[in-house]
């Protein structure tokens, strides 16, 4: 079974720095997805950014960007220029390829602390 | 749109009541999931429907769980008898499976709580 693995239960960073969260996955598939989602304290889980497998280059959106390690089995996401909004729970999740679309395991999540 | 619309957002019963919960996905989405928050497991799949058939509910803990969507605007899940172990955020999530960025929606969750 796949698993993933975040390492970091919590992380703060200063308002307009920037931090990298780490996320860890194990899985013997060639074929998959990974993700990053944003938990805030209204509990409703949003989609922060994806990344295919079969594809070398890292995604960005906007402030995120992600350093995908496909030999090292490693998926962090830096947040740059960090505001107060991006406190939160932070998910890394992972999905196999083929017909299991939705069906993600998460990792645990990492608190994110902004500091004005 | 209002996004995935849950009810009730809080829930306290006691063990061995029958509790529903209810989803509202986005219109248009043919994929409905409902996934399981706690502290010890934290997120996981519990079934998931698409164009309102399950397709997997190996994630569904017990046979004291169960699942329906009797159409595409509505889905419940419902635990009969609860127990305190049953305790979690619930949450429903609808997608798009036409949607390039496969973009789960998900609601705000809610929290049972069973006594």
């Amino acid at each position: 079974a796949q698993t993933v693995t975040q390492s970091q239960p919590e992380m703060s960073v200063q308002e307009a720095e920037t931090v990298t969260l780490s996320c860890t996955y194990d899985t013997s598939e060639s074929d998959y997805y990974l993700f990053w989602y944003k938990q805030p304290p209204s509990r409703q889980m949003i989609l922060v950014i994806r990344q295919e497998a079969y594809k070398q280059q890292n995604a960005t959106e906007n402030r995120f960007s992600v350093n995908f390690q496909k030999a090292a089995k490693s998926f962090s996401l830096k947040i740059s220029d960090s505001q107060l909004g991006d406190a939160a729970m932070y998910f890394c999740a992972y999905r196999l390829g083929g017909t299991s679309y939705g069906k993600l395991t998460f990792g645990q999540g990492t608190i994110l602390t902004v500091h004005p | 749109d209002a996004g995935v619309i849950q009810s009730p957002r809080h829930e306290v019963t006691e063990m061995g009541q029958e509790v529903t919960l209810r989803c509202k996905p986005i219109s248009g989405h043919d994929y409905l999931f409902w996934y399981r928050q706690t502290m010890m497991r934290g997120l996981e799949l519990l079934i998931y429907f698409n164009n309102n058939v399950p397709i997997d509910d190996s994630g569904m803990p017990e046979d004291r769980f169960s699942a329906k969507m009797p159409n595409a605007s509505f889905s419940t899940l419902k635990i009969q008898p609860s127990e305190p172990r049953d305790s979690a955020v619930y949450f429903c999530a609808s997608s798009f499976a036409g949607v390039a960025t496969e973009k789960l929606f998900f609601g705000s969750g809610t929290q049972l709580s069973v006594l």
